[in-house]
């Protein structure tokens, strides 16, 4: 099994382009959520979802679109990129479609707007 | 002031030490977690408590409800052990609240 695949690992972009972070698991694992991790600050949870065709904000959701058209994927896509989500993203799924199983991360994205 | 609080911030020891770092929160909650995010940036989850204790291998995570109050223990420190421990809880929903981190370093 992979586990957690995130991709990019490393991305640069401009003030206002567009992109989509990748993020599949081969766990059949329901639950799926993305964070942002800044300096100083704990991991923050921008989306989640409970099962295919489910999803629900997170505390820092502007900014960002996701959608969940299968268990195994949950893209993470930034509209109109701004130097304020200059960030480390992470993916993370668990069993089911809670959060009080044991959670999995992807190897995280790091993404610079410039 | 933050949902979850973790102390220390920062921890240095010499290997073999006895470890505690403990997190307070200020809400409800169901579930705790504590992960470990190592020097090159992974997550991995290391506990999930919703009462009581547990131990795995030389890591022991207790967590009393009432007093909302977790600690995490590191018996017979290791240079292997220096991480970044993050405490999580999960006051309602399916969302978690994260801490900010405590960063342990431990020397030989």
């Amino acid at each position: 099994n992979a586990g957690v695949t995130q991709t990019p690992k490393f991305q640069v972009l401009k003030t206002g382009q567009s992109m989509t972070l990748q993020c599949a698991q081969d766990m059949n694992h329901e639950y799926m959520s993305w964070y942002r991790q800044d300096p100083g600050m704990g991991l923050r949870l921008i989306h989640y979802s409970v099962g295919a065709g489910i999803t629900d904000q997170g505390e820092v959701p502007n900014g960002y679109n996701v959608s969940r058209s299968t268990t195994e994927d949950f893209p993470l896509r930034l509209l109109s990129a701004a130097p304020s989500q200059t960030s480390v993203y992470f993916c993370a799924s668990a069993r089911g479609g809670t959060v009080t199983g044991e959670l999995f991360f992807g190897e995280g994205s790091r993404l610079t707007v410039l | 002031k933050n949902e979850v609080e973790q102390s220390p911030q920062n921890l240095t020891a010499q290997e073999g030490e006895f470890i505690t770092i403990n997190c307070s929160y200020s809400v409800g909650i169901s579930a705790l977690h504590w992960l470990q995010q190592h020097p090159g940036g992974g997550i991995v989850s290391l506990f999930m408590l919703s009462s009581g204790k547990k131990k795995h291998g030389r890591l022991i995570a207790t967590i009393n409800i009432q007093e909302k109050h977790s600690s995490l223990h590191i018996t017979a420190s290791h240079p292997r052990d220096s991480a970044v421990y993050i405490c999580a809880v999960k006051p309602g929903a399916q969302k978690l609240v994260f801490g900010q981190g405590t960063r342990l370093t431990i020397n030989p």
